[in-house]
């Protein structure tokens, strides 16, 4: 079955960019029909999509974050990437990847911590 | 699109059944998906495409409705079941996807 495994720095300072990769094990990136989609999450807060891209490296984003984020893939490591830049503590949050099956969401990866903090 | 979910927080008791609601700002056809979130934890899909269970979740777990309204129904609490519960939206016009603030369901 497939499994997701975000992966990249914890602490990033302000203004600086914020890089995370999510790695796809039992299954392929390349050719599916699936999108692959970042989520994030503030401490105590709710979800928060930020974008997704297709095996073809189409990209669709949350609008409020469209003009900082980027997200990418590398199919011959059958992984995925988010960039989102000039990050301030409001970015501080748990970061998800999903595979995105248009309407939903499943299975998720396990998350990771990122602290925005000089 | 906006989604609100009612209650904010819902006590109950094991055994007891639980409805939840999530309300868009405007129609979202079916494209609407349930998750159950513990602490530490992604969140889990229960239902997709408002009422289709995924796979291996309980048939206590039932979601229903279409258009603006929609409930995640738990027919009978288990103890593992006390959590936050999301709903989330994908909508074409205007393109977006959305989650709901979420319900917290606490044992009474």
């Amino acid at each position: 079955q497939v499994q997701l495994q975000e992966s990249g720095p914890g602490l990033v300072k302000p203004s600086q960019t914020l890089s995370l990769t999510c790695t796809v094990s039992g299954g392929s990136i390349r050719g599916s029909t699936y999108y692959w989609s970042w989520i994030r999450q503030p401490a105590g807060k709710g979800l928060e999509w930020i974008g997704r891209i297709f095996s073809s490296g189409s990209t669709y984003y949350n609008a409020s974050l469209k003009s900082r984020v980027t997200i990418s893939v590398d199919t011959s490591k059958n992984q995925f990437s988010l960039k989102l830049s000039s990050v301030t503590a409001a970015d501080t949050a748990v970061y998800y990847c999903a595979r995105d099956r248009d309407s939903f969401f499943d299975p998720w990866g396990q998350g990771t911590l990122v602290t925005v903090s000089s | 699109i906006v989604l609100t979910q009612s209650p904010a927080t819902l006590s109950l008791s094991p055994g007891e059944r639980a409805t939840l609601s999530c309300r868009a700002s405007q129609s979202v056809s079916s494209y609407l998906a349930w998750y159950q979130q513990k602490p530490g934890q992604a969140p889990r899909l229960l239902i997709y495409d408002a009422s289709n269970r995924a796979t291996d979740i309980p048939a206590r777990f039932s979601g229903s409705g279409s258009g603006t309204d929609f409930t995640l129904t738990i027919s009978s609490l288990e103890p593992e079941d006390f959590a936050v519960y999301y709903c989330q939206q994908r909508s074409n016009w205007p393109p977006s996807i959305t989650f709901g603030q979420g319900t917290r369901l606490e044992i009474k």
